[in-house]
């Protein structure tokens, strides 16, 4: 299994504080991304990076922000939680662009009242 | 941009065969993939497609027709973990590369 761990695995908060979801991977890959998945909805693009300090918004961006100053850690925040964000998710790497396929971590469950 | 259907959900029984369909329309084809997700669990990769025809993997089988935007996976002699939701992703030529997913088919096995 690819080494990639998510910390906090669940979470409740309340609206308007901030949170910060941590992906951390030992397997050296370039690209990290950020999903969260919600009923009806499948799986949905939050941001995603490419390297150190080099990322891009996807679909759902809105609301947050992330930061990679390490190859190994991508970290996800929300600035002032609101109940929509309400959600599991999900980190995942791959080794390249062309790869395509994501090794995901366990999923970080996060409530915000 | 890219429209991905799949049924939402699907029931089959312990043994049999299951087909589960994934249609899609995109600008710019280049390649398909599945995943399968357990309850309360990541995603974790099946198969990819980028050419015509079918691609097997055990009991598991995938098969794409690019002129018509439409894959399948096929899952023979179901057992009771196969019960899970099998999510479909597309991806796109240029931009970011990366795949959309469609919003996933649960599979339900019964004895």
């Amino acid at each position: 299994d690819a080494g990639i761990t998510q910390s906090p695995r669940h979470k409740v908060t309340e609206t308007g504080t901030p949170v910060t979801l941590r992906c951390h991977q030992t397997e050296n890959h370039r690209y990290m991304y950020w999903y969260r998945q919600d009923p009806g909805h499948g799986l949905r693009l939050i941001h995603y990076s490419y390297g150190v300090k080099d990322t891009d918004k996807g679909e759902v961006s809105d609301g947050y922000s992330v930061s990679r100053s390490k190859t190994e850690d991508f970290l996800l925040t929300l600035e002032s939680a609101t109940s929509s964000q309400t959600s599991v998710y999900f980190c995942a790497i791959s080794e390249s662009r062309e790869a395509g396929e994501l090794f995901f971590g366990e999923g970080s469950r996060l409530t915000v009242l | 941009g890219q429209n991905i259907d799949q049924p939402t959900e699907m029931t089959a029984t312990e043994g049999a065969i299951v087909q589960i369909n994934c249609t899609y329309q995109t600008s710019g084809f280049n390649g398909l993939f599945w995943y399968q997700q357990h309850a309360g669990e990541a995603p974790t990769f099946l198969s990819y497609n980028v050419l015509d025809g079918l691609e097997e993997k055990g009991r598991f089988s995938s098969f794409l027709s690019r002129s018509k935007g439409y894959s399948y996976l096929l899952l023979k002699e179901l057992q009771m973990k196969d019960s899970a939701s099998y999510l479909c992703a597309v991806r796109e030529k240029g931009g970011s590369y990366i795949p959309t997913f469609g919003r996933g088919t649960s599979l339900i096995v019964h004895p």
